[in-house]
């Protein structure tokens, strides 16, 4: 199993651009979630997927879109790209729900470092 | 809502030293506790856990016990190599959710 992979691993990107961040997962893993990270700070959660077709708001999904249109795939659109979006992003995945499962472990991609100029 | 504080760092150690980062939480309910480990350029990685109180998660010679009454979570280690060097987080899943709350990190430094 590749696990979680993510593309691209670096992007510079100019004020106002869009672009798409990757995620897959070979898991069969139902949840999906995407991360950033600031220098300096824990990760936060923008937006989560429970399953194909299904997503969620996070605590910071402003400047973002995400869609799941298939059990693999978690793709993360920036529609115009600002300064405040420069951070590493990580997408990972999950089996099931926490609430049912205490043991549920969340695998993370290796990142994709985005800046915005 | 929750919260995880976890000991500022940088933390230098030399090799074969002891090494302990504290991890304090907040939350409602019995969450779980992780330690994730994010060594440099890649991703994070569980490095241990706990559903319960006095539960102790252990892996790679790392260890940390689940404390209820003073709602800690400290990692400690006996003897540090140099490829501990990175930066550990303090995770804590609340008992109803399933979102993760992250601590800021603690960049770890063994030196040979």
């Amino acid at each position: 199993n590749a696990g979680v992979t993510q593309t691209p691993k670096f992007r510079i990107l100019k004020i106002g651009q869009s672009m798409t961040l990757q995620c897959a997962q070979d898991m069969n893993h139902n949840y999906m979630y995407w991360y950033r990270q600031d220098p300096g700070m824990g990760l936060k959660l923008i937006y989560y997927s429970v399953g194909a077709g299904i997503t969620d708001k996070g605590e910071v999904p402003n400047g973002y879109n995400v869609s799941r249109s298939t059990t693999e795939d978690f793709p993360l659109r920036l529609e115009l790209a600002a300064p405040s979006q420069t951070s590493v992003y990580f997408c990972a995945s999950s089996f099931g729900l926490a609430e049912r499962d205490p043991y549920n472990e969340q695998f993370f991609g290796p990142g994709t470092r985005l800046t915005v100029l | 809502g929750d919260s995880v504080t976890q000991m500022e760092g940088p933390v230098t150690l030399s090799e074969e030293a002891f090494l302990t980062i504290n991890c304090t939480y907040t939350a409602t309910g019995y969450p779980s506790l992780f330690w994730y480990v994010q060594y440099p350029g890649e991703g994070l990685q569980l490095l241990l856990k706990a559903t319960k109180a006095d539960d102790k998660g252990s892996n790679k010679g790392f260890e940390a016990t689940y404390r209820k009454e003073t709602t800690s979570f400290h990692l400690e280690k006996g003897s540090v190599q140099v490829s501990d060097s990175a930066v550990y987080f303090c995770a804590l899943r609340g008992g109803s959710n399933y979102k993760l709350t992250f601590g800021k990190g603690t960049l770890l430094t063994v030196n040979p």
